[in-house]
């Protein structure tokens, strides 16, 4: 089945630090790929997403690639601000051409990013 | 405009109890999705609604999950006997006509029981 990993922290950065959450993922085929963001008090919204491979999403400074030969879609920001801290979710959908059905989102664990001024 | 919404917000219930569990979608939108975020098992997928269809229930934790959707609007998730493992954040989340897999889902704010 279809599966995401992700570091799950919290993870602990100063302002204007520079951000990398890993993320890999396990499917067959071509899946869409998305990361989520939870801040605190709020519901889920979604921060970026890229559909095929080599894609990158961008959203509010931060990016990331879809990179199929390592099934991993790392999120990354250049310099991280205090308002950024929140719970970031890596998830995935599958596609037709990977058989999906359902076409729930996959979600990994979340992680916990604190950063402070 | 008007986001997802869910109903009631806080739920507070006795094991064995039944429980209903409300989700109105943006309008518009043709998919809908239930979802349940707990400490332990993380975000999981339940059952996702095309139109009133629903072509998997394979997600739902176990036959005393049921969930339906009518007029291609609002859904519901029943939960019946409740147990103390239900405890939980359900949430809801519509997404707009198009390829399902491709389009960002819109997250309701949740429904969160709590079963005693």
């Amino acid at each position: 089945g279809n599966s995401v990993t992700q570091m799950e922290g919290p993870v602990t950065l100063s302002e204007e630090a520079f951000l990398t959450i890993n993320c890999t993922y396990t499917a067959t085929g071509y899946p869409s790929l998305f990361w989520y963001v939870q801040y605190p008090g709020e519901g889920l919204q979604l921060l970026l997403k890229a559909t095929k491979a080599d894609d990158k999403g961008s959203n509010k400074g931060f990016e990331a690639t879809y990179r199929k030969e390592t099934t991993s879609f790392h999120l990354e920001k250049g310099s991280v601000q205090v308002s950024d801290s929140a719970v970031y979710f890596c998830a995935l959908t599958p596609t037709m051409y990977s058989g999906g059905g359902a076409d729930g989102l996959t979600f990994g664990k979340g992680t916990h990013l604190i950063i402070q001024p | 405009g008007a986001g997802v919404s869910q109903s009631p917000s806080n739920k507070v219930t006795e094991k064995g109890k039944d429980v209903e569990l409300r989700c109105d979608p943006i309008s518009g939108h043709t998919a809908l999705y239930w979802y349940r975020q707990s400490l332990g098992q993380g975000l999981e997928f339940l059952i996702y609604f095309q139109g009133n269809s629903a072509p998997d229930k394979s997600g739902l934790p176990s036959d005393r999950f049921s969930a339906e959707r009518t007029g291609g609007s609002v859904s519901t998730l029943t939960i019946q006997r409740t147990q103390q493992e239900d405890s939980a954040v359900y949430l809801c989340a519509s997404s707009p006509p198009g390829p399902t897999s491709y389009n960002e889902q819109f997250f309701g704010p949740g429904t969160r029981l709590t079963v005693l």
